[in-house]
């Protein structure tokens, strides 16, 4: 299984920019996507095929990254932002997700 | 308006096995595929399997001696069983819709808390 590696946390203040990074044990080209998860809700999409902002979504938030680098990044963040970030791959069965990102708030 | 929503008991015993309904509305059983995907408390989630708009099944290669899912497009519905439970079996349930190909899931259903214990 290709495995997805994310820092457990990051703390930030509002207005800063923030980037969470998430790490493919192989190449995932660039089938990778974000979501967000506020505590006690489900995810939500927030980007696609690396780079794609889901509408409806800010465009505080952008995506990068192929082959086995991604990064999310928030600029600016704000307070609401707060949550867990998931990276998702669907180069190769079975889909995997990283462990996420709790992105705190100073 | 797409919705998803699961139905299902909260406790099930070791052993037995896990029976879940998602119903859904907003879109057709018949042009999206709609995937099951668990997640223990405070980890990341896991996909578990998908129905296919055409019927046809996959699941993950963890699961699939354990996992069935089925539909029934008449109720927009779509079931997930899974047999022989153990407690690490328990979490939150989601069922999502899978948008074309590209295998990720752009609405999720609020979840279905799932307790293994006896």
């Amino acid at each position: 299984d290709t495995v997805l590696t994310q820092s457990p946390a990051l703390a930030v203040s509002p207005g800063e920019k923030v980037t969470i990074s998430c790490r493919a044990s192989e190449s995932v080209s660039t089938l990778m996507h974000w979501y967000q998860q506020k505590p006690g809700q489900q995810p939500t999409l927030l980007i696609y095929l690396a780079s794609n902002l889901e509408s409806g979504v800010p465009a505080r938030f952008s995506g990068s990254g192929s082959g086995t680098d991604f990064t999310l990044t928030l600029d600016p963040v704000e307070a609401d932002d707060t949550a867990t970030y998931y990276c998702q791959q669907s180069w190769s069965d079975p889909w995997t997700f990283g462990g996420g990102t709790k992105l705190e708030l100073k | 308006q797409v919705q998803l929503k699961e139905s299902g008991p909260g406790l099930v015993q070791p052993s037995e096995t896990l029976s879940l309904t998602c119903t859904v509305s907003g879109f057709s059983l018949s042009s999206y595929s709609v995937s099951w995907v668990r997640q223990p408390s405070g980890k990341g989630p896991e996909w578990m399997g998908r129905m296919w708009y055409d019927g046809d099944t996959a699941y993950n290669s963890a699961l699939k001696s354990r996992l069935s899912i089925s539909r029934d497009t008449s109720k927009n519905q779509v079931f997930l069983k899974m047999n022989s439970l153990q407690t690490d079996d328990t979490g939150t349930y989601y069922c999502t819709r899978d948008r074309g190909n590209n295998y990720y899931f752009d609405y999720w259903g609020q979840g279905v808390m799932v307790t293994v214990s006896s």
